[in-house]
């Protein structure tokens, strides 16, 4: 069974710092993996799928990527804003989703 | 362009009422279509997905049961509401062959 762990759990930093959020994953048998971004009370939006066969993917201050052998993905956000703060999860594709607990980042200005 | 929509966006019920939440799709022809519940302290869930109509796949035994009666809408049902079934819920969508899955807005539900 897949298992999908992000870490940290809470990260609050000043504006203006670079930061990585982590995702590992138990069963490198993945057809992608995608980052997501939810604000408080709201559904979910897409930010960056990395297929399985990429190393990693860009759009603009994010970048995302994909060691598959390792099981493990890393988010990395440049020049963090206030805008920035949400919870961001990690999810990796089997036959359906399955999603980390997500990592709250507060970014303070 | 797609866009999902969800209803209600909230809604309260009390215990051993009926359920029913519908979510539809605009702009895209016979997708793979998705529930997932977000219980509070708990990560998303997948409940229940279709790949077309009136195929649905379960994914855990519950008190819920789902339905695609048309392309683009799929319902979330209960017959029987527990205080164990509150949570946020969402449904998503992707193109068929394509694992890249969108959100909807979500409902929130809070069984009393």
């Amino acid at each position: 069974k897949q298992e999908v762990t992000q870490i940290p759990a809470a990260l609050s930093v000043p504006e203006g710092e670079n930061l990585v959020l982590n995702c590992s994953f138990t069963d490198s048998a993945i057809y992608n993996l995608q980052w997501f971004r939810q604000d408080p009370g709201k559904g979910l939006t897409s930010l960056l799928l990395i297929q399985s066969s990429q190393r990693e993917q860009t759009s603009g201050r994010l970048n995302a990527s994909l060691d598959k052998s390792s099981g493990r993905s890393t988010l990395y956000i440049a020049a963090s804003q206030p805008g920035d703060s949400a919870t961001y999860l990690c999810a990796v594709t089997g036959r359906a989703l399955t999603f980390g607990s997500g990592t709250r980042l507060q970014v303070q200005p | 362009s797609q866009t999902i929509h969800q209803w209600p966006a909230t809604l309260v019920q009390p215990v051993g009422s009926p359920l029913s939440l519908e979510c539809t799709v605009e702009g895209t022809s016979n997708p793979n279509l998705y529930w997932y519940r977000q219980a509070a302290g708990r990560g998303l869930q997948l409940l229940f997905y279709s790949v077309g109509i009136g195929q649905i796949s379960s994914e855990v035994p519950q008190n819920l049961s789902a339905s695609r009666p048309q392309d683009r809408q799929f319902i979330l049902s209960s017959k029987k509401l527990l205080l164990s079934d509150s949570g946020f819920y969402l449904c998503a969508w992707s193109v068929q062959g394509i694992n890249e899955q969108f959100f909807g807005p979500g409902t929130r539900l809070t069984v009393l």
